[in-house]
């Protein structure tokens, strides 16, 4: 089934390790989207993509990093981890015309 | 910048009966407005916008929301509720560059 699909689904993080996040979509989207989860705050956006090769920044975007080197994959980086950032990360994509986002399923971080 | 509240953190309704769960937003120019929901360990999926025309939203599993605009609201409504109703619900509304904010959620509960 196509979609937005997001690796890996799960992963624990000594503070200090760093780790990337990968985001791919198969639909040709334009747009591209991380928002991160927490109990009780919704989802918050960390960093988005308006097409390939560009970024910017959301809500909430102190120590991440992102790339968008090919149109379908949007890559979510952590530097230097921290217990703050633990959390649930969401991926989304959207078309240019399109007005629905279109959710991976999601990965658990958690940073000890 | 754009805002949604959802004031309620757990609604609880019974089965058959009517469901409603309330958002309000803050956003300037003509507001575009989703409601996503979210089962366990899984991504969001849509549910239901508005963007222009009739105050009276149908979407999928029987959902509608109404559009309020002198209230500046849109809530989700139900006519009968069903136990696999039983979810997370977000409401979101379309900011600059296109991006969702969300709000905080709404864990609806219904008991059988």
């Amino acid at each position: 089934n196509a979609g937005v699909t997001q690796t890996p689904k799960f992963r624990v993080l000594k503070t200090g390790q760093s780790m990337t996040l990968l985001c791919a979509q198969d639909m040709n989207h334009e747009y591209m989207y991380w928002y991160r989860q927490d109990p009780g705050m919704g989802l918050r956006l960390i960093h988005y993509s308006v097409g390939e090769g560009t970024t910017a920044k959301g809500e909430v975007p102190d120590g991440y990093n992102v790339s968008r080197l090919k149109k379908q994959n949007f890559l979510l980086g952590l530097e230097s981890a921290a217990p703050s950032q633990t959390s649930v990360y969401f991926c989304a994509s959207r078309a240019d015309r399109g007005h629905g986002y279109t959710f991976g399923s999601g990965t658990r971080l958690t940073v000890v | 910048a754009q805002s949604v509240a959802q004031p309620e953190d757990q609604v609880n309704v019974a089965e058959g009966n009517p469901l409603t769960v309330k958002c309000t937003y803050s956003v300037s120019g003509n507001p575009y407005l989703f409601w996503y929901v979210q089962y366990p360990n899984r991504g969001l999926q849509f549910l239901l916008k508005y963007i222009t025309g009739d105050n009276l939203v149908k979407g999928s599993y029987g959902f509608e929301a109404e559009f309020n605009k002198s209230q500046t609201s849109f809530h989700l409504k139900k006519p009968s509720a069903l136990v696999s109703d039983s979810a997370l619900y977000f409401c979101a509304v379309r900011g600059s560059a296109r991006q969702l904010t969300f709000g905080s959620g709404t864990q609806l509960t219904v008991l059988p």
